[in-house]
């Protein structure tokens, strides 16, 4: 059972160049979440899913976008990358909204935006 | 919005001690839940316990355990028998419960504290 997979693992940018990090999970679950953490700040939440076909902005959007492709992948873009938005990303998906139920996280994306 | 702060960057602990970690909390929503995740070097992150807001009676998972005071907004997690598996950044997270809210299923984390383990 493989969870919750995140691609890539480690990437580099040039300030302004874009990419994509994608997010699978086998779960089954309906809500779907990408946290940024950086150094002495905890994780904050981009954005989330609560289901398939719904994203809504979270505490830190600005810079980013977010695709629930179907029930099973989220990915977030970021068109135009800048050196702020060097961090790590962590996707992580959840049965549904419901504080009860427990988020299961992927095993994050270094990105490092020079 | 709700806050959730953890005041110690830094602790240790020898070896089969036991160490308390800790966390307050601001909110004024009754319907919530908390949460201590751990996450080692591999980045990993590990759900270690989970309370509920309305269970008076704390939780506890093997030699894990919180102390939950919600007058105090406060919750702490105790690890006793300390091994050096436990070593780890920990942090502490609030969820909302409350359906209607605009938090509603965000977790919110704190600063995170980095747990040493010295055998």
């Amino acid at each position: 059972n493989a969870g919750v997979t995140q691609t890539p693992k480690f990437q580099v940018l040039k300030t302004g160049q874009s990419m994509t990090l994608q997010c699978a999970q086998d779960m089954n679950h309906n809500s779907m979440y990408w946290y940024r953490q950086d150094p002495g700040m905890g994780l904050r939440l981009i954005y989330y899913s609560a289901s398939e076909g719904t994203t809504d902005k979270g505490e830190v959007p600005n810079g980013y976008n977010v695709s629930r492709l179907n029930k099973r992948e989220f990915s977030l873009r970021l068109e135009s990358a800048a050196p702020s938005q060097t961090s790590v990303y962590f996707c992580a998906s959840s049965e549904s909204l419901s504080g009860g139920y427990e988020q299961y996280f992927g095993p994050g994306t270094r990105l490092t935006v020079t | 919005a709700q806050t959730v702060t953890q005041s110690q960057p830094e602790m240790s602990v020898q070896e089969a001690e036991t160490v308390t970690l800790s966390c307050t909390y601001d909110t004024s929503e009754s319907d919530y839940y908390l949460f201590w995740y751990k996450q080692p070097p591999s980045r990993q992150m590990i759900l270690v316990i989970r309370q509920e807001a309305y269970k008076q009676q704390n939780a506890t998972e093997n030699r894990f355990s919180v102390n939950f005071q919600k007058a105090a907004k406060s919750f702490s997690l105790k690890i006793s028998d300390s091994q050096l598996g436990d070593a780890a950044m920990y942090f502490c997270a609030y969820r909302s419960g409350n359906a209607g809210g605009t938090s509603y299923g965000k977790l919110t984390f704190g600063q995170g504290t980095i747990l040493t383990v010295h055998p």
